[in-house]
């Protein structure tokens, strides 16, 4: 158990619509990433925060955004939904940003668009 | 980006040692070489992580060429629960690239 949760495991929408994914990183981790895994594709790399700020953006599209909150708990906001977005949403988190600090990765969410 | 080569793919003799090759000729000095892995249906798991030493821990072994251009993932014994994707990336203090990484098969 690597003490990241990612809520819900399991996500089924239509082709337009909204939905929200959760992140709550490891207890005394202050950074959250997020990264998208598509069928036999690699982790795309999207976005991360350090305590509350964006921190660095991969290409994320503008239908998506996140945000952290003060109790550093994350959330990816994905809306006008494609058939393309059918992916796994996995969030890591780190204790720092510093390049020697390990990234911790939930086990995902996996988003199915309809 | 912090750009990194891995074979496709690998297999291996179960209970044989296991040597994972990873290219960054264009890492810098401060740049940390990161390992992880992915089993089927998990998110990636965290497995090593150095500078320029040598490093172990109880999961793998860690070379790093003395020009830092290149490092090797070490299994020392496999077993079948290592089959995994093996993904090696530069961690640089801003967004982490992660490549296609290497399928590890493991022969029984």
């Amino acid at each position: 158990d690597s003490g990241v949760t990612q809520t819900p495991k399991h996500l089924i929408t239509a082709t337009g619509q909204r939905v929200t994914l959760r992140c709550s990183p490891r207890s005394g981790d202050l950074s959250v990433y997020w990264y998208q895994q598509s069928l036999d594709q690699g982790l795309q790399f999207l976005i991360q925060y350090y305590n509350g700020e964006e921190r660095a953006k991969g290409n994320i599209l503008e239908r998506f955004s996140a945000q952290q909150f003060p109790d550093l708990h994350s959330e990816l906001n994905l809306s006008s939904l494609e058939l393309g977005d059918s992916a796994l949403y996995f969030c890591a988190s780190s204790r720092w940003t510093k390049s020697n600090s390990p990234l911790h990765f939930g086990n995902g969410t996996r988003l199915t668009v309809t | 980006d912090a750009k990194t080569t891995q074979p496709n793919s690998m297999e291996s003799n179960e209970e044989e040692p296991v040597h994972l090759p990873c290219n960054h000729s264009t890492i810098s000095g401060t740049d940390y070489i990161h390992w992880y892995r992915q089993l089927p249906s998990q998110g990636p798991e965290y497995v090593i992580h150095g500078l320029t030493s040598n490093v172990n821990n109880r999961m793998a072994s860690l070379a790093i060429a003395e020009d830092r251009k290149s490092s090797t993932l070490i299994l020392h014994r496999a077993t079948l629960r290592d089959a995994a994707v093996y993904y090696c990336i530069l961690n640089r203090d801003d967004k982490i690239i992660f490549g296609k990484g290497t399928r590890l098969h493991i022969l029984p």
